[in-house]
């Protein structure tokens, strides 16, 4: 039972490269998400998807892109890293409405140097 | 837009005492879920406690217990028996009802150290 799988689980980067961060979920979830950790500020959210093709934003979207192509699939891009980017990056799924509970994968930490 | 608030930001207990967790939130919304988050050393989020503001009912899992005022808009949590497995950084955090799932604001978090 996988779950939300995250890929890489820690990353470096060189400030102004791209990468994506990899988020796959075998549990049929409509509602996916993306967050990042930082000390001191609880997770806060990126992008989520309510469905395969619908994306929106969160509270702090700039400098990342998503994309829903299929329901188990929710990548997260980083278009050209920087410094403040450091964190770690969590990716979220849940069934909807009804049934509320987030499953997370475990994690990304990403270091932009 | 609705923000949590974690007032306390460390916290420690003995093995086999009781410790409570506070947790304020702001919001206009009516229908609303609140939610416990255990984040152990492994850094995996575990849901520990959900309560729906619609039941007046306070929300029990085993040794976890919550106490949800929602006229003062506090959902504190009470973790009883502690044990050193309980270690961790807990958050509270809040979802609407409405308009879609997987959307959590996350307060700031307790980092709670059970000790012997």
């Amino acid at each position: 039972n996988a779950g939300v799988t995250q890929t890489p689980k820690f990353q470096v980067l060189k400030t102004g490269q791209s990468m994506t961060l990899q988020c796959a979920q075998d549990m049929n979830h409509e509602y996916m998400s993306w967050y990042r950790q930082d000390p001191g500020m609880g997770l806060r959210l990126i992008h989520y998807s309510v469905g395969a093709g619908i994306t929106d934003q969160g509270e702090v979207p700039n400098g990342y892109n998503v994309s829903r192509s299929t329901t188990e699939d929710f990548p997260l891009r980083l278009l050209s890293a920087a410094p403040s980017q450091t964190s770690v990056y969590f990716c979220a799924s849940s069934p909807g409405l009804v049934n509320t509970e987030a499953f997370f994968g475990q994690g990304t930490r990403l270091t932009v140097v | 837009a609705q923000t949590v608030t974690q007032s306390q930001p460390e916290m420690s207990v003995q093995e086999a005492e009781t410790v409570t967790l506070s947790c304020t939130y702001d919001t206009s919304e009516n229908n609303y879920y609140l939610f416990w988050y255990k984040q152990p050393p492994s850094r995996q989020m575990i849901l520990v406690i959900r309560q729906e503001a619609y039941k007046q009912q306070n929300a029990t899992e085993n040794r976890f217990s919550v106490n949800f005022q929602k006229a003062a808009k506090s959902f504190s949590l009470k973790i009883s028996d502690s044990q050193l497995g309980d270690t961790a950084m807990y958050f509270c955090a809040f979802m609407k009802r409405t308009g879609t799932a997987s959307k959590l604001t996350f307060g700031t978090g307790t980092r709670l150290q059970v000790t012997l």
